[in-house]
């Protein structure tokens, strides 16, 4: 199974200030046919369920803040959230889907300073 | 609107059996990849399984593997878990989601509200 990693486990932003979560798998997740990253960021909310932010490791979904991006290839990947707001108060996973079982990171919970 | 209600969350005996339902609308159901996710009581995302647009593939968890089925009916827009032999460890809020393609290799676009499902003698 592909072990996927965050780091930190949790981080204090103030507001307006850049966040920044690193993700690292265990081996790549980049196919070589389609030279696609198989990496997606979701955000989730207290009581609320995920939301996707980021696909093929860098591509914004439709209606998601240009506030977020994703960057990274291979086996290293890192979301900012590059001026910090009050909504954005969540816990944040990648997840690989290039190998089945398609595996989640433990988390990385944002919250404001 | 994409829409997806899941159902059939209930209090089971260990090594009892239950049916998830996800009811979807809002889209073309029958062309696009449902996987099933979960989150055990304050712990974080667990994948459990997928299912190809058709239905023709479908892959799960190793934790899972043996004791659950996927399956989905395309003509009543429904995704399904069959849960059986439910240990302890099973209970959490269990969420369906839609791929972003007929491919089960995809990410998650929407998500429902999950259905819980606690198992306890």
């Amino acid at each position: 199974d592909i072990v996927m990693t965050q780091s930190p486990d949790s981080l204090a932003v103030s507001l307006g200030e850049r966040a920044t979560i690193n993700c690292k798998s265990s081996q790549s997740v980049l196919y070589s046919s389609d030279n696609k990253n198989y990496l997606a960021w979701y955000q989730q909310k207290p009581g609320q369920p995920p939301k996707l932010l980021i696909y093929w490791a860098s591509t914004r979904e439709s209606g998601v803040s240009d506030r977020f991006s994703g960057s990274g290839s291979g086996t290293d990947f890192t979301l900012t959230i590059s001026s910090l707001q009050a909504g954005d108060v969540a816990v944040y996973y990648c997840q690989q889907y290039y190998l089945i079982p398609f595996t989640f990171g433990p988390g990385t919970k944002v919250d404001i300073k | 609107e994409v829409q997806l209600v899941e159902s059939g969350g209930d209090l089971v005996q260990p090594a009892g059996s239950l049916r998830l339902s996800c009811a979807a609308s809002g889209f073309t159901f029958s062309t696009y990849a449902m996987t099933w996710v979960r989150q055990a009581p304050g712990k974080g995302l667990e994948w459990v399984s997928v299912i190809s647009d058709s239905g023709g593939s479908t892959y799960y968890a190793d934790s899972v593997k043996g004791r659950f089925n996927i399956s989905r009916d395309n003509s009543k827009n429904t995704l399904f878990l069959q849960m059986n032999s439910l240990r302890a460890e099973d209970t959490a809020v269990y969420y369906c989601a839609k791929g972003t393609g007929r491919s089960c290799f995809s990410s998650s676009d929407h998500w429902g509200q999950g259905t819980l499902v606690t198992v306890s003698s």
